[in-house]
């Protein structure tokens, strides 16, 4: 009963390290996605993928690369992190998009110094 | 473009008060849906309810109803008798099912934090 597995919980980072956060899935589900969640904010879409080897960009995707190799994995990677990346990030999967509601990870705390 | 607007930002009850969450969206799509999450202090979001904009008949569920009329573009939630375990953000959130690569993507409102007091 796994449903979506976000990897770390936390992690502190200083400026310019890189780092990759990483999210799995077993319900094969096609569709994926990253969040971002700040106080005040909501949840801003940072990148999802409707399938193995297709991404595309969201809301807010500067400083952020993913890959999606597998129907399970959706890693997100920061290149260099910098402080403003300091946030809540949530992955989420769903099997349909727009008619499927979303099933979230539950969160990875990232501090970056 | 599509937008989600929750006005109220923080709401404050007592116990067993009726409380509603308002939400307004914007979109151009004919077809499109409309959902409801909760985020309780423990962090994690947890789906409450989808509805599509073909389906404009309100929703009851325990204590939870929603009152979805496109005539305002509106989605609002209300909690009867609320309880201190719906203390949570509450998010409203829209789906396009429209053409085009990026529909079906979840746009969020920036929610609304109810505190409900013993």
């Amino acid at each position: 009963n796994a449903g979506v597995t976000q990897t770390p919980k936390f992690q502190v980072l200083k400026t310019g390290q890189s780092m990759t956060l990483q999210c799995a899935q077993d319900m094969n589900h096609e569709y994926m996605s990253w969040y971002r969640q700040d106080p005040g904010m909501g949840l801003r879409l940072i990148h999802y993928s409707v399938g193995a080897g297709i991404t595309d960009q969201g809301e807010v995707p500067n400083g952020y690369n993913v890959s999606r190799s597998t129907t399970e994995d959706f890693p997100l990677r920061l290149l260099s992190a910098a402080p403003s990346q300091t946030s809540v990030y949530f992955c989420a999967s769903s099997y349909r998009t727009q008619t499927g509601e979303l099933f979230f990870g539950e969160g990875s705390r990232l501090t970056v110094l | 473009a599509q937008k989600v607007t929750q006005a109220q930002t923080e709401i404050s009850v007592v116990e067993k008060e009726d409380v509603t969450l308002d939400c307004v969206y914007e979109t151009r799509d004919t077809t499109y849906y409309l959902f409801w999450y909760k985020q309780p202090p423990s962090g994690e979001l947890v789906f409450l309810i989808r509805r599509n904009s073909f389906d404009e008949q309100n929703e009851i569920s325990g204590r939870y109803s929603w009152n979805f009329q496109k005539s305002t573009s509106s989605f609002n939630f209300t909690i009867t008798a609320s309880q201190v375990v719906d203390s949570a953000v509450y998010f409203c959130a829209l789906s396009e099912a429209g053409g085009g690569g990026s529909q079906g993507n979840l746009i969020f409102g920036k929610g609304t934090k109810l505190s409900v007091k013993p």
